[in-house]
């Protein structure tokens, strides 16, 4: 069964870097998501990406962040100037998209998650 | 915004007894709504979902969740516990265009 991946699966950041996480999403998906889950924490909602640019995002996904598809397989997460409060899982998910005649295309499917990335700012 | 509550950090049965992992909604409009579960160290993969339709929704490993409109319920069940279904269990709905709420989870702990 195809799978959402990430790398790396766990990175070590300095405090101030930047640091870019990787996602290979499934391949026939067209919608891209990005989350992330805080040691002990629900899994928070940061932003969806569709046709090259951002559908929605929460009021976690300041500035500092910033999402891209740079060729037609990886999906990257950028923070520009990590914090210690962005020590995190960080996961990647997909899903197909599903059109709906008269409306704009849309989708409901389940979204696929990889197995995240650890990320530790020191 | 739409929103997802489950009451129960932890849920304790016996392998070979039934469980119940309890979640209820609350939506404007058609209610959208998962379970997902999460093991160690691993992401989150997909059990089930309600759109439309038939209110006894079946998912992957034996699970199934029953929609309750008029309760805005949405509780994870399976017949017989496994040791290995001791996990993390999310509720959600989706709340937006794309974005998925998640509950704060309810672990799962089969005693053998």
């Amino acid at each position: 069964e195809p799978e959402v991946t990430q790398t790396p699966s766990h990175q070590v950041t300095q405090m101030g870097q930047e640091v870019i996480l990787r996602c290979v999403p499934i391949s026939n998906h067209l919608y891209f998501y990005w989350y992330r889950q805080i040691l002990g924490q629900k899994v928070e909602f940061l932003v969806s990406f569709y046709n090259n640019e951002i559908s929605e995002k929460s009021e976690i996904f300041d500035d500092q962040f910033s999402v891209e598809r740079p060729d037609g397989s990886n999906f990257t997460l950028k923070i520009r100037s990590t914090k210690l409060e962005d020590s995190a899982m960080y996961f990647c998910a997909s899903s197909e998209a599903r059109s709906f005649p008269g409306t704009n295309l849309y989708s409901n499917q389940p979204q696929h998650f990889g197995d995240g990335t650890r990320l530790s700012i020191l | 915004a739409q929103s997802v509550a489950q009451p129960e950090d932890q849920v304790n049965v016996a392998e070979g007894n039934p469980l119940t992992v309890k979640c209820t909604y609350s939506v404007s409009g058609n209610p959208y709504l998962f379970w997902y579960v999460q093991y160690p160290n691993r992401g989150l993969q997909f059990l089930l979902k309600y759109i439309t339709g038939d209110n006894l929704v079946k998912g992957s490993y034996g699970f199934e969740a029953e929609f309750n409109k008029s309760q805005t319920s949405f509780h994870l069940k399976k017949p017989s516990a496994l040791v290995s279904d001791s996990a993390l269990y999310f509720c959600a709905v989706r709340d937006g265009y794309q974005k998925v709420t998640f509950g704060t989870g309810t672990k799962l702990q089969v005693i053998p």
